[in-house]
């Protein structure tokens, strides 16, 4: 099993809802990462966990809150979002902070 | 910070080779990154230099220069299917082994 799953892959919001986004890996990987990508822009990191422990958090608004439940899953909390936090959500992980990422196919997200 | 820079687009045709350059400024570089990416899809990796020289897979190649702070993924027997953006990504031993992308290169190939 080489892939990381992300749910949903659309995801429809108004500016005072609460919707998470999941991941999840079994490939053991222990580190799991929340990118998030503009049309035609390159991903932009958010956060980083490692063995289970947010190691990097790359000056997020509040409004997005990680939690890594356990070593295969990642979630992304979303509340009070803005419509300029439409984007394209990229959960990814590898087998350490120094190694190859691998993607997932991201969820589209919409904020009306 | 880093600094990685990429051509915004090249076009090529089909069965030709292409290299998409990528040059970096940063301090505690710890390797670099190639990654794929269809529109609407999700980054695929593709290759991975932290010495200098050239790493071969298949079509794929990628060369690095440490000293030159410069890379290059080139394309060879180009396919229609290998239209998409071509992400070179900076790992930062300093920054916590976090990768940083630049720009991307998006590449249409023509038949």
């Amino acid at each position: 099993d080489t892939e990381v799953t992300q749910t949903p892959k659309h995801l429809v919001m108004g500016m005072t809802n609460k919707k998470s986004l999941k991941c999840e890996q079994h490939m053991g990987h222990r580190a799991m990462y929340w990118y998030k990508q503009k049309a035609k822009k390159p991903p932009e990191l958010m956060f980083v966990y490692s063995y289970e422990k947010l190691s990097i958090n790359e000056s997020v608004p509040s409004r997005f809150s990680p939690e890594c439940p356990n070593s295969s899953l990642l979630n992304l909390h979303l509340h009070a979002l803005q419509p300029e936090d439409s984007a394209l959500y990229l959960c990814a992980s590898s087998q350490d902070r120094g190694t190859e990422a691998f993607f997932g196919q991201g969820t589209r997200l919409t904020v009306v | 910070g880093q600094n990685i820079d990429q051509p915004t687009e090249m076009t090529a045709t089909e069965g030709a080779i292409v290299q998409i350059n990528c040059t970096y400024q940063t301090s505690g570089f710890n390797g670099l990154f190639w990654y794929q990416q269809h529109a609407g899809e999700a980054p695929t990796f593709l290759s991975y230099n932290v010495l200098d020289g050239l790493e071969e897979k298949g079509r794929f190649s990628s060369f690095l220069s440490r000293s030159k702070g410069y890379s290059y993924l080139l394309l060879k027997e180009l396919q229609m299917k290998d239209s998409a953006s071509y992400l070179c990504a900076v790992r930062v031993e300093a920054a916590g082994n976090k990768l940083t992308f630049g720009g991307g290169t998006r590449v249409l190939v023509k038949p």
